[in-house]
């Protein structure tokens, strides 16, 4: 199947300071990518979805201007966590859906394990 | 938007024993339903979807039933394993659409 590569898988970072996320969709490209954040034992809450070539659009409740999101390529986008604070420390992840098929099966990265000390 | 419930939340039993899990959604515009499974720290992986074309569909041991009149779809897994144990979450999306919402997931555990 598809495969969306999400780097780093675990970072840990001081507070104020800024951590940067890549997804990647290795083998098919994806004009949309999305964002989810992922509390302990909880279910995924969607940040935001990331459009190729746009701007991202936001959730409610969601700090734009706190998670940068760039969507430069087809294949590649990334979230920024600027400012980080403890409260910020979370488990995060992307998806993404093959834009030229059919096929509507969302794959997930990794996910990235985020803990702002 | 789309809003998903998913129930019980956490849910046991024996090995060999059949899981049920139920979702209900609220927008009628939603008529793609995937079905995840998340080991602990993990990614979500896919283990079977239903559109609305379809009222059931079957995968060996895990099936997915749908009723799109009364907006609920629910996951069957028969024979369970202790490998089955992991938490499951549904989710229903707009075919036109890409955005996946998700119901709260169900924590399954199978005992030997």
């Amino acid at each position: 199947g598809a495969v969306v590569s999400q780097h780093p898988s675990w970072v840990i970072c001081k507070s104020g300071t800024s951590v940067k996320i890549e997804c990647r969709s290795l083998d098919f490209q994806a004009t949309t990518m999305f964002w989810y954040r992922q509390f302990p034992k909880q279910s995924l809450m969607l940040m935001a979805t990331s459009n190729e070539g746009s701007k991202a659009t936001y959730e409610q409740g969601v700090e734009k201007d706190k998670f940068l999101i760039n969507h430069a390529s087809l294949t590649l986008s990334t979230l920024t966590v600027t400012s980080a604070h403890p409260e910020d420390s979370s488990f995060y992840i992307c998806s993404a859906r093959d834009s030229g098929g059919l096929n509507t099966e969302a794959f997930f990265g990794q996910g990235t394990r985020l803990t702002v000390v | 938007g789309e809003n998903v419930e998913q129930h019980p939340s956490t849910l046991s039993v024996q090995e060999g024993d059949s899981a049920v899990i139920k979702c209900t959604y609220s927008d009628s515009a939603s008529n793609y339903f995937p079905w995840y499974k998340q080991e602990l720290g993990k990614r979500p992986q896919l283990i079977i979807d239903i559109r609305s074309n379809v009222g059931e569909k079957k995968d060996q041991r895990i099936a997915v039933t749908l009723n799109k009149t009364a907006k609920h779809f629910s996951l069957h897994i028969t024979e369970t394993q202790p490998e089955d144990s992991a938490v499951y979450f549904c989710a229903a999306t707009p075919m036109a659409g890409n955005m996946l919402t998700f119901g709260g997931g169900t924590r399954l555990m199978v005992k030997p």
